[in-house]
C-alpha cells in the first residue's frame, strides 16, 4: 500500500496560469480531505470529498478555486488564475469510513 | 474557525532538555491528535488521545488531556537534535455524520546539540 500519493510534489506557475493537484488516496479509503498552509502557519480545512461528491466546502476560497473526486482516478485541486497569495503548501488527507486520516506529502505551489 | 492553538509558538532547548507544548481547543471533540512536520516536508501523526482518556504514552512522548479545561500538552523527554521541528496539535470531531481535523498553528521545537 503506496499511502497518499500527492504530484507533482513542486509545482511552479506564473499568475494568471492554472494549477491542477492530484491526490490518490490510500486503497481501500474514500474519503479525501484537502488542507492548504501558508508559510509559518498550521494546516486550514478546504474541502471534504467522497467519491464524486464534496461533502463540505466551507474553507474553500469562493472564486477561482474547485475540487473534484470523480469514480475513477484521483482527487483534484484546481486553481484557476492563480495569484502570489496562492503560494503555499496543500495537503491531501485520506480516510476509510471507520476514521483514521492518512496524509500525503503535500504539493508545494509557488506563483511568480 | 481555528479550533487549536498551541502555546508556545517557538521553543529552543538544550538536547537531553525536556520539551512541553500546549494546545487549547474551543468545541467538544471526539479526540485530539499530535502531528509533527519538518521543514518543507509532510506531517507525521505521532499519537492519537481519545476524550475519554487523560493521558497517553508513546516512547519519549507524553500526551494528557484536559476536556475540562479544553486543553492538551505534549511532553518529549530527553530531547535530541532530530526532534527539531514544528508540533501541531488537531482536533478531531465528528458532527453531521462526518469528521473534521482541525489544526492549531503549531509550535516550532528548536533543540541545540
Amino acid at each position: 500500500n503506496a499511502g497518499v500519493m500527492q504530484n507533482p510534489r513542486h509545482l511552479v506557475r506564473r499568475r494568471g496560469q492554472e494549477a491542477r493537484l492530484r491526490c490518490s488516496p490510500m486503497k481501500g479509503h474514500s474519503h479525501v480531505y484537502w488542507y492548504r498552509q501558508l508559510p509559518e502557519e498550521g494546516l486550514k480545512f478546504m474541502v471534504y470529498l467522497q467519491k464524486e461528491n464534496i461533502i463540505d466546502e466551507s474553507g474553500m476560497p469562493k472564486e477561482r478555486f474547485s475540487a473534484e473526486f470523480p469514480k475513477e482516478g484521483p482527487s483534484i485541486l484546481r486553481i484557476q488564475q492563480v495569484v502570489r497569495g496562492d503560494s503555499a503548501a496543500y495537503f491531501c488527507a485520506s480516510s476509510p469510513d471507520t476514521g483514521g486520516y492518512t496524509f500525503g506529502s503535500g504539493t508545494r505551489l509557488t506563483v511568480v | 474557525s481555528q479550533q487549536g492553538e498551541e502555546d508556545p509558538q517557538a521553543l529552543s532547548i538544550q538536547e537531553g532538555e525536556n520539551a512541553t507544548m500546549n494546545c487549547s481547543y474551543k468545541t467538544s471533540i471526539n479526540n485530539l491528535q499530535w502531528y509533527r512536520q519538518n521543514s518543507g516536508r509532510g506531517l507525521v501523526h505521532l499519537i492519537l488521545i481519545r476524550s475519554n482518556e487523560r493521558e497517553k504514552h508513546s516512547g519519549r512522548l507524553r500526551v494528557t488531556l484536559d476536556t475540562s479545561k479544553k486543553s492538551s500538552s505534549l511532553l518529549i523527554t530527553a530531547s535530541r537534535a532530530a526532534d527539531t521541528a514544528s508540533y501541531f496539535c488537531a482536533t478531531l470531531r465528528v458532527d453531521s455524520g462526518y469528521s473534521t481535523l482541525t489544526f492549531g498553528k503549531g509550535t516550532m521545537l528548536l533543540v541545540s546539540p
